[in-house]
């Protein structure tokens, strides 16, 4: 079984400054770990996946994020925070990649403060 | 750019009342998905459907959830008789083999 907790229901940041959304996953099998964006009014946005390989992943809009498998974590990370980036974040997990059913944790919404 | 579309956007019902909503996955893709997220609460699986059949469903998709591919572009979620804990936004995704999942904008169901 595969669960996700993602400390922080709220972050907020200046603009320009680091943006960092923390996400520790259990999971008994090797897992997939997934960061989606949900802009308000629309459906979850694929920000970027780790599957297998390189323990730092990039996505898109300059997030980027690393599966530590010691700290069972795949906290998200950008270097400078824009107004655009306001929006609920979510980690997900899947036992296989695309083949199993996702698992999210509750969210955490990221603001921007001008 | 091809994406998930579902209609309606937002559906009010009585309790008790069977309402259906409607996905259209993008085109080439396989493997179907409903989650729901209940207000303030995390997304949560329901149905996972392939090949015409049910793949794995969670606790919550019980006898009065019910999921159908009528044509080659539909994907159904319908509620029998809904009740207020049915109150959410159900997302719909759709994926590729051997890819990510892609999900709509999502429906909020409001059951009175």
């Amino acid at each position: 079984a595969q669960s996700v907790t993602q400390l922080g229901s709220h972050v907020s940041v200046s603009e320009g400054a680091l943006v960092l959304l923390r996400c520790n996953y259990s999971s008994s099998v090797p897992p997939y770990l997934f960061w989606y964006v949900q802009y308000p009014n629309q459906g979850l946005q694929l920000l970027l996946k780790y599957t297998t390989g390189a323990t730092l992943v990039k996505g898109i809009n300059g997030f980027e994020a690393e599966f530590k498998k010691s700290e069972t974590s795949f906290h998200l990370t950008k270097p400078s925070a824009h107004m655009s980036d306001a929006a609920e974040y979510f980690c997900a997990v899947s036992a296989n990649f695309g083949n199993e059913k996702l698992t999210f944790g509750t969210g955490t919404r990221l603001t921007i403060i001008p | 750019e091809p994406e998930v579309t579902q209609t309606p956007s937002h559906q009010v019902t009585q309790m008790g009342q069977e309402v259906i909503l409607r996905c259209v996955p993008i085109s080439n893709h396989l493997y179907f998905y409903w989650y729901r997220q209940i207000l303030g609460q995390k997304v949560e699986f329901l149905v996972s459907f392939y090949n015409n059949e049910i793949s794995e469903k969670s606790e919550i998709f019980d006898d009065q959830f019910s999921v159908e591919r009528p044509d080659g572009s539909n994907f159904t979620l319908k509620i029998r008789s809904t009740k207020l804990e049915d109150s959410a936004m159900y997302f719909c995704a759709s994926r590729r083999a051997g890819n990510e999942q892609f999900f709509g904008p999502g429906t909020r169901l409001t059951v009175l």
